[in-house]
Formats: structure tokens, C-alpha cells, sequence
């Protein structure tokens, strides 16, 4: 089926700890996004890749890095994690820049 | 700066009509997206306006006035499954979304 999936569903973490978020699209979308969603707030972006081989920063990038070695795989690394990196991570693609974007099932992510 | 405003909160009857409305001020307007969210899952697509007027899709349509900064999503007869969260957002000069915190609609029997 096609879509994308995220890995893993749910992770505790202790602070200070490195993790990687995978990201994984069969769709062949050449945009893809990280996403972060905290209560209260609006989803906030942040980082983003227009086409494979690019990256660029979104509203809220600092602690976090991705790559985009090829068009299926998107990760999202925390160097060091910290508690304020407690949420819930959306991965999500488009074809380009300007029609909709298709959401993975997110990861809940606990930094303690 | 940019904002997105929407209701927290809403709550409709099975049956009936909701409008959820949402304004926003943004850097540069490239169209306004509508999401449905059902609780732990991810974000669904709705609707999509970039022209002012009305976009009807079955029991959802959604209105978009640029000049007033504004747009609405309205639900028709309410099932019991539409209760979710509706995301607002729109994309900025960037090509960026820019999201709404989102409306949590409540459906009653």
C-alpha cells in the first residue's frame, strides 16, 4: 500500500541521548517534511527537503539535522535530546512544493 | 508575524451544520489547506482554496475571501465520525504551511 511510514511508533528517551527518526515514502514525492505538533499549538515545521540532495530549515530547526540521500527516506536525528523535544513527530510529503501534503502515523517521542 | 487564529473548541449535534472559521495574516498567500485530524492519528487532507468563493466537496465545503483574511469549513449533517480536529493552513510567499492550533469539533447525539 502505498504512503508513508514512520519509525518508530512511540520511544522514551533520556535526555542527552542521540535518536533518529526514520521516514520512509513509496509515493515518489520529491518534497518532503518534518513536522513537530505540541498541544495547544499548530503543527510546526521543522525541516524540510524540496528534491533529494537538498535540505533547508524550518520555523523551528535548532537540535535537530535531517538528510536526503535519496527521494524514499527522510530521517530526522537529535544530536542530544532534551525534555522540550517531548512530542509528537510528523513525517509528510508532496509531489512539489505546491499541492497537498500526505502525513505518516507521526512517532510520540518522551525525552525524560 | 504570521498567525493563524481558529477556534479551541466547538460543539455540534449529529445532524446538523457547523462552520468552523479561520483567519490568518501571513507573509505572502499561496492558497489555504484544510486537515482533518482524528485523536492520535495523523493530519488527513480536506479541501483547498486558492481563489475567492466557495469549494464544495460532498457533506464539506470550504470559502476563502483573500481580502478579509478569511475562510471557513463547513460540515453538513454531522455524523458522529466527524468529531476530530480541523487544521487551518495556509502557504506563505515561501511556499510554506503555516498552521492553525486547530479546531477540536465535538458531535453530540
Amino acid at each position: 500500500i502505498a504512503g508513508i511510514t514512520q519509525a518508530p511508533t512511540s520511544q522514551i528517551l533520556a535526555a542527552g541521548r542521540r535518536m533518529t527518526l526514520r521516514c520512509t515514502q513509496d509515493m515518489r514525492h520529491n518534497a518532503m517534511y518534518w513536522y513537530r505538533q505540541d498541544l495547544g499549538l499548530g503543527l510546526r515545521l521543522i525541516h524540510y527537503s524540496n528534491t533529494a540532495g537538498t535540505t533547508g530549515k524550518g520555523e523551528v530547526p535548532d537540535g535537530y539535522s535531517v538528510s536526503r540521500a535519496n527521494t524514499d527516506d527522510f530521517p530526522l536525528t537529535l544530536a542530544s535530546a532534551v525534555p522540550s523535544q517531548t512530542s509528537v513527530y510528523f513525517c509528510a510529503s508532496s509531489e512539489g512544493t505546491s499541492v497537498e501534503q500526505f502525513f505518516g502515523p507521526g512517532t510520540r517521542l518522551t525525552v525524560l | 508575524g504570521q498567525n493563524i487564529d481558529q477556534p479551541t473548541e466547538m460543539t455540534a449535534t449529529e445532524g446538523a451544520i457547523v462552520q468552523i472559521n479561520c483567519t490568518y495574516q501571513t507573509s505572502g498567500f499561496n492558497g489555504l489547506f484544510w486537515y482533518q485530524q482524528h485523536a492520535g492519528e495523523a493530519p488527513t487532507f480536506l479541501s483547498y482554496n486558492v481563489l475567492d468563493g466557495l469549494e464544495e466537496k460532498g457533506r464539506f465545503s470550504s470559502f476563502l475571501s483573500r481580502s478579509k483574511g478569511y475562510s471557513y469549513l463547513l460540515l453538513k449533517e454531522l455524523q458522529m465520525k466527524d468529531s476530530a480536529s480541523y487544521l487551518c493552513a495556509v502557504r506563505d510567499s515561501n511556499y510554506q504551511l503555516i498552521w492553525g492550533a486547530g479546531t477540536k469539533l465535538i458531535i453530540k447525539p
